[in-house]
């Protein structure tokens, strides 16, 4: 069984529409979760944390934290063009050793004009 | 913020050579630095975690002897990819961790012919 499970995509979405990125983790432990985006042959940077149950909002992400569920989401509002990429989901597992990161297959986001 | 500089962005060397990748944490002292690497349209593979002043711990699968990691500073890690092979061939990423946050080199495109 996978650590990270995302929806591998790919998902389109019309500009101006909300993305929906979906992520499940298996380690009921883990405290802390990432959405990276990812352009294609660039390395990942860091879009949003969360650590929290319930909602996380900066800017245009919202990022939304269910323990009990262990899934974590991603919101995009007013989706642009510029938002096409993979976006990865990544958990610090409380098994892990050194605080490791463990990233999911990632879900890749275009965004048509 | 946490910048992590690598080098070199993109490399090609010819079979059974080696080549080494530079990961360097700009301005924080990063005592864990790993590192990645991505083959496309997949995500990243934890190869091992580099500690400074230690031995480095590899990921199951990862050969040691043909990846030679150092972290010889708080500021510094390398990756050698010795007696390189085409399936060696890849995206090599670093991350330096500073408390639960990793940040991310650029990557290092490696071909080998």
């Amino acid at each position: 069984q996978k650590e990270v499970e995302q929806n591998s995509g790919p998902l389109s979405v019309p500009e101006g529409a909300i993305a929906s990125l979906n992520c499940t983790y298996s380690d009921r432990g883990s405290q802390s979760f990432f959405w990276y985006r990812q352009y294609s042959g660039k390395s990942p940077e860091l879009i949003m944390s969360i650590y929290s149950n319930g909602d996380k909002e900066d800017g245009r992400f919202t990022a939304q934290l269910n323990k009990a569920s262990q899934y974590v989401s991603l919101l995009i509002r007013d989706s642009q063009p510029s938002d096409s990429a993979t976006y990865l989901c990544a958990v610090i597992s409380s098994s892990g050793s050194a605080r490791q990161l463990t990233f999911g297959s990632g879900t890749q986001l275009t965004v048509l004009p | 913020g946490a910048v992590v500089s690598q080098h070199p962005s993109r490399v090609i060397c010819k079979s059974g050579t080696s080549v080494k990748i530079e990961c360097r944490s700009l301005d924080f002292q990063a005592t864990t630095m790993f590192w990645y690497r991505q083959f496309p349209k997949q995500s990243l593979m934890l190869m091992a975690t580099s500690n400074e002043g230690s031995k480095a711990t590899y990921e199951q699968g990862v050969e040691k002897d043909k990846f030679l990691i150092n972290h010889a500073s708080l500021t510094l890690s390398t990756l050698t990819v010795t007696s390189a092979h085409p399936e060696d061939s890849s995206f090599y990423i670093c991350s330096a961790q500073m408390g639960v946050f990793h940040t991310f080199g650029s990557g290092t495109r490696l071909t080998v012919v």
